[in-house]
């Protein structure tokens, strides 16, 4: 398998459940991102991990954790989301974390919060 | 603040050309992004400018000028898999990346 991988796919959940989007980067990159795409709206940043650290948390809010056993996965844990959370969630990585490198990005997963 | 401008929506006929502005205002510039995304897809890297000019690669060409803040991305023989939204992207003085909303390009037969 190559590239980044996403699961799930689809996922519907309701505000008092507590899911976990999982990622997966077979490029051997260092650094690893979730971004959030809502409907003509500019991608927004939510975490950059560099070699599992985090490096940046763009003021989001802590329903949202994410987590970075080794540099070729990621999880965002959710929990007690609101309406305004359904989105697609998108994984990404780059060889270092600095922005000047391509961004390989996965699939998403479509939330919907009910 | 930090501002990316791209129109929304274009449509665009098979076998022609169409041009996608995109002008933006940052706390400095390292460079600037498009990608590609179709619908229900991840976005796919297609050009980095950092230099004024013209960058060509196969149907797709980009284009910058930093002077004036603005780049366009162009594409000539449109094909119907070229219906995608295009995303444009400038890194920051602290090569933060700095996402436009993205122009959704319809192309008709």
């Amino acid at each position: 398998e190559t590239g980044v991988t996403q699961t799930p796919r689809h996922l519907v959940m309701g505000m008092t459940n507590k899911k976990s989007l999982k990622c997966e980067q077979h490029l051997g990159h260092n650094a690893m991102y979730w971004y959030k795409q809502s409907a003509k709206k500019p991608l927004e940043l939510m975490f950059v991990y560099n070699f599992k650290e985090q490096t940046e948390n763009n003021s989001v809010p802590s329903r949202f954790s994410p987590e970075c056993p080794n540099s070729s996965h990621l999880f965002l844990h959710l929990h007690t989301l609101q309406p305004e959370d359904s989105a697609l969630y998108l994984c990404a990585s780059s060889q270092e974390p600095s922005g000047s490198y391509e961004q390989y990005f996965g699939p998403g997963t479509r939330l919907t919060v009910t | 603040g930090q501002n990316i401008d791209q129109p929304t929506e274009m449509t665009a006929t098979e076998g022609a050309i169409v041009q996608i502005n995109c002008t933006y205002q940052t706390s400095g510039f390292n460079g600037l992004f498009w990608y590609q995304q179709h619908a229900g897809e991840a976005p796919t890297f297609l050009s980095y400018n950092v230099l004024d000019g013209l960058e060509e690669k196969g149907r797709f060409s980009s284009f910058l000028s930093r002077s004036k803040g603005y780049s366009y991305l162009l594409l000539k023989e449109l094909q119907m898999k070229d219906s995608a939204s295009y995303l444009c992207a400038v890194l920051d003085s602290n090569y933060q990346l700095i996402w436009g909303a993205g122009t959704k390009l319809i192309i008709k037969p």
